[in-house]
């Protein structure tokens, strides 16, 4: 199946420095959500989105889905030591079935104190 | 308490083996998914299930077998056929609108 363009791959961080990565597709998305995993554990939703433009905040997470609804962006504020994990964005294309989702393969977040 | 529970979390495997990797829920969610993680890669789609009593093979089904005989439910099967089962492997549900999907705790697999 089709997998999601997520970058970066990698983020290497001091504490209290902002975070950006970004998710794009081919195809035009219904749906953009974004998950948190932390190692051996299940991924935690963080923010979905529903329509185009669309700016949602979740305590310091925002996280917006794109006008041309081929992206979505996540932005982390001032990154303390628990923002470490791999962060990976979901989404359903328009022409997709019901139910079916693509993923990105994730963006690890180090963050140094 | 809500959510979906899976187990065990972690399993050794025998070459040969069959094992079962257990999927419950208490979301009332209609659809289940199992996927597989490996490093470094999305998550891919093993199997779904929309409804009781049936279900979809997703990108990467073979050596894998599902039933789903009660809602709550949505049991994993990995084969002896499978010939690289070594992974993490996740369930999931999705909400009634089709757009949202929740994940459980994940299973280790271990082939030894």
């Amino acid at each position: 199946g089709q997998q999601l363009n997520q970058s970066p791959q990698s983020m290497f961080i001091q504490e209290g420095e902002d975070v950006s990565m970004n998710c794009t597709s081919s195809s035009i998305f219904n749906t953009w959500l974004w998950y948190k995993q932390d190692p051996g554990e299940g991924p935690v939703l963080l923010i979905a989105l529903y329509k185009a433009g669309e700016l949602t905040s979740n305590g310091r997470l925002t996280a917006q889905f794109g006008t041309t609804r081929k992206d979505s962006f996540l932005n982390i504020s001032a990154s303390i030591p628990s923002d470490v994990g791999i962060y990976f964005c979901a989404g359903r294309a328009r022409t997709d079935s019901w139910g079916k989702l693509q993923f990105g393969a994730g963006t690890q977040v180090v963050v140094t104190p | 308490d809500g959510g979906i529970t899976q187990s065990p979390k972690y399993l050794f495997r025998k070459e040969g083996q069959n094992v079962t990797l257990s999927c419950e829920q208490n979301l009332n969610h209609d659809a289940m998914y199992w996927y597989r993680q490996d490093p470094g890669q999305g998550l891919r789609l093993i199997y779904y299930s929309q409804i009781v009593n049936d279900f979809q093979k997703g990108d990467i089904a073979e050596g894998y077998s599902v039933s789903r005989e009660k809602k709550e439910s949505f049991p994993l099967t990995v084969t002896s056929a499978q010939k690289n089962p070594t992974a993490f492997y996740l369930c999931a549900s999705m909400e009634s609108s089709g757009n949202t999907i929740y994940f459980g705790e994940g299973s280790w697999l271990t082939v030894v």
